[in-house]
């Protein structure tokens, strides 16, 4: 059965940028959708984006395009998702989720990381 | 880009109650209609997957239906455990794209 790990929690200034890693275990890192969903306090789940590693091509929401750019390195089943240009609005919880399906971004997420907090503040 | 809305915001309701939320999208997305539970400060868990699809492992009191716009979501028999949010998601693939819905907060009355 597959699970993630994500990396440790981050506290950054405005305007500094920030990534945080998601490395996959015990299933098919490379056919199946990475992606990555926020959550900012109190508030609901936002799809930030997603890549499937054996293509590499990520695919964002519009809302973050120019400022998120995920990728992946097969050599350590790890994702990565660096958000830039942070505001106080960038802070929440950050998830990356596996795609049920295989070769497809857009799917239901079956397997989640445990989260990782981003806190933005001067 | 597709928006998802969810009814009610929140509901309160006894033990054994059947609890019903409706989800509907902006446009048809055919049976591309997931559904979602989480409980504070946990991860979401995948619940119902293709409109009507129980993910393994989730107990049969969960369901789904629906199709094109309009989408249900029920617990049969409300159990103390299912106190949580609730949230639909759409996908499509053409080009990628996800968007969830802004939930349903569930408590027992």
């Amino acid at each position: 059965q597959a699970q993630v790990v994500q990396s440790g929690a981050e506290v950054r200034k405005p305007g500094s940028s920030v990534k945080v890693s998601c490395r996959a275990s015990g299933g098919t890192f490379s056919s199946h959708g990475i992606n990555w969903v926020r959550q900012a306090p109190g508030q609901g789940l936002e799809w930030m984006g997603g890549i499937i590693p054996i293509f590499g091509t990520a695919h964002y929401a519009q809302q973050f395009q120019g400022r998120v750019t995920i990728t992946t390195d097969e050599s350590t089943t790890t994702a990565h998702m660096e958000l830039r240009s942070l505001r106080s609005e960038d802070t929440a919880m950050y998830f990356c989720a596996l795609s049920r399906g295989v070769v497809v971004i857009g799917d239901a997420f079956d397997i989640w990381g445990q989260g990782t907090t981003v806190s933005v503040s001067s | 880009d597709i928006q998802m809305t969810q009814s009610p915001s929140s509901l309160s309701a006894s033990i054994g109650d059947r609890v019903t939320i409706t989800c509907q999208a902006s446009q048809d997305i055919n049976k591309r209609l997931n559904w979602y539970q989480q409980k504070p400060g946990k991860a979401p868990k995948l619940l119902i997957f293709d409109a009507s699809n129980l993910q393994t492992g989730v107990p049969s009191r969960f369901g789904g239906s629906g199709s094109g716009t309009d989408f249900t979501f029920t617990i049969s028999s409300l159990q103390p455990e299912d106190t949580a949010t609730y949230y639909c998601q759409q996908y499509d693939n053409v080009p990628p794209g996800v968007t969830f819905g802004p939930g349903t907060k569930v408590d027992i009355k």
